[in-house]
């Protein structure tokens, strides 16, 4: 049951250059998007969010895109520094199961010096 | 900053023992859930507990779970006859609210280990 995928498994990226992580959906039910970054041994730790409402929502150096046409949502990150070295995961919850989130597999994202 | 807190960070049991997870939620959240993440797999919802009932919870979440909130602080997750394939991550969450648009806040977790 995939509702929510992140198809890029890892990512690498220069300090200072733009990360952009991508999520695909395909429940037309979700409408709201969360993004999430963990640490290993750690919880997920909340980062942006956004309603099926907006297209685009910014937070400092993340913002992050929706594109409800294409089931598409992406998490930019600029600049990125080396602390954003962490696994992040896509988040959807939907009208048709308040509260219940499904998860991507997670893009572990690697900055560079 | 207030934050969700789970005890053990790691418990280890012999298969068929009986384990409790312990959290406590942000003290103004009305809405909890249990996550789990099995090595290398994704994050998985379990159930979610709203006004001391279930309010949902997956196809995982069979009889030998349940939950509860024992006081006004903690919530539990207990597992009756842990099984090998029940080794994982378990996250606790907690949120203001349960509709669509309420950011869960996840715990630091529990590693469960089956032995």
């Amino acid at each position: 049951d995939q509702q929510v995928k992140q198809n890029s498994p890892s990512l690498s990226v220069q300090e200072g250059r733009i990360s952009i992580l991508n999520c695909d959906y395909t429940n037309s039910m979700f409408d709201y998007f969360l993004w999430y970054k963990k640490y290993p041994a750690e919880g997920p730790t909340f980062l942006i969010s956004i309603s099926s409402i907006k297209d685009k929502n910014e937070d400092g150096r993340f913002t992050v895109f929706l594109n409800k046409s294409a089931k598409h949502l992406s998490l930019h990150i600029v600049p990125s520094q080396p602390g954003d070295s962490a696994v992040y995961f896509c988040a959807a919850s939907g009208t048709d199961s308040w509260g219940k989130l499904q998860f991507g597999a997670g893009t572990q994202v690697v900055v560079t010096p | 900053e207030p934050e969700v807190t789970q005890t053990p960070s790691h418990q280890v049991t012999q298969m068929g023992q009986e384990v409790i997870l312990r959290c406590v939620p942000i003290s103004n959240h009305l809405y909890f859930y249990w996550y789990r993440q099995i090595l290398g797999q994704k994050v998985e919802f379990l159930v979610s507990f709203y006004n001391n009932e279930i309010s949902e919870k997956s196809e995982i979440f069979d009889d030998q779970f349940s939950v509860e909130r024992p006081d006004g602080s903690n919530f539990t997750l207990k597992i009756r006859s842990t099984k090998l394939e029940d080794s994982a991550m378990y996250f606790c969450a907690s949120s203001e609210a349960r509709g669509s648009g309420d950011t869960q806040y996840f715990g630091p977790g529990t590693r469960l280990t089956v032995l």
